[in-house]
């Protein structure tokens, strides 16, 4: 099966530090890739649409200068959080596709923890 | 917009006793729908999917869930439970159009006794 991987597992930062979070998808090619935040205990929000070559897609609410998306290639979508808060931290997962109509799979996640 | 609804927050059932987690969704057309389990600290496995066909759908480890139109329901269920079952099961529908982009109910917890 597809197989996504997220890179780190957790991290730790000092506030005010930026912190990259790396999604790839290693045995496709993923034209699209998505982006959740989990808060504990709660479900998954998505915060971004990434599509490679173009600009993400923001949903309502998500600041995009301070979580910026990057999809230079079809393997490979980063999530970095700029000048990080400790309301930032938080679980995040991101999901790749080979399209619209393709399901998504899954990554492992990315425990934020800012102090 | 739609909207998936798991009205159950916490549920405990006992080791061999059978399941079901409600799920139900707002949708306008034919939804694609989705069955994930989470364990603590750990991403998101699929159970199960629907696109289309056999409203009656088999999943991993024991897992089926039932489309159900008229009742815009797709409810998980297992026979006999393992205590290895413990975990947050959510239910996602698929935006009009794509399987990719989910949106998420807010989860049932699933404890088993032994």
């Amino acid at each position: 099966g597809a197989v996504v991987s997220q890179h780190p597992s957790w991290v730790i930062c000092k506030s005010g530090t930026s912190v990259k979070i790396e999604c790839r998808s290693l045995d496709f090619q993923a034209t699209t890739m998505f982006w959740y935040r989990q808060f504990p205990k709660q479900s998954l929000m998505l915060m971004a649409t990434s599509n490679e070559g173009s600009k993400a897609t923001y949903e309502q609410g998500v600041e995009k200068d301070k979580f910026l998306i990057n999809h230079a290639s079809l393997t490979l979508s980063t999530l970095t959080v700029t000048s990080a808060h400790p309301e930032d931290s938080s679980f995040y997962i991101c999901s790749a596709s080979l399209g619209a109509e393709g399901e998504a799979f899954f990554g492992q996640g990315t425990r934020l923890t800012v102090v | 917009a739609q909207s998936v609804t798991q009205p159950d927050i916490h549920i405990t059932v006992s080791e061999g006793a059978s399941l079901e987690l409600r799920c139900n969704y707002s949708y306008g057309a034919t939804p694609y729908l989705f069955w994930y389990v989470q364990s603590p600290g750990q991403g998101l496995q699929l159970l199960l999917k629907y696109f289309s066909g056999d409203t009656l759908v088999q999943g991993i480890k024991g897992f089926e869930a039932e489309f159900k139109r008229s009742q815009s329901s797709f409810n998980l269920r297992k026979p006999s439970v393992h205590w290895s079952d413990a975990a947050e099961y959510f239910c996602a529908v698929g935006d009009p159009g794509t399987a990719s982009k989910l949106t998420f109910g807010t989860g049932t917890r699933l404890q088993v006794t032994l």
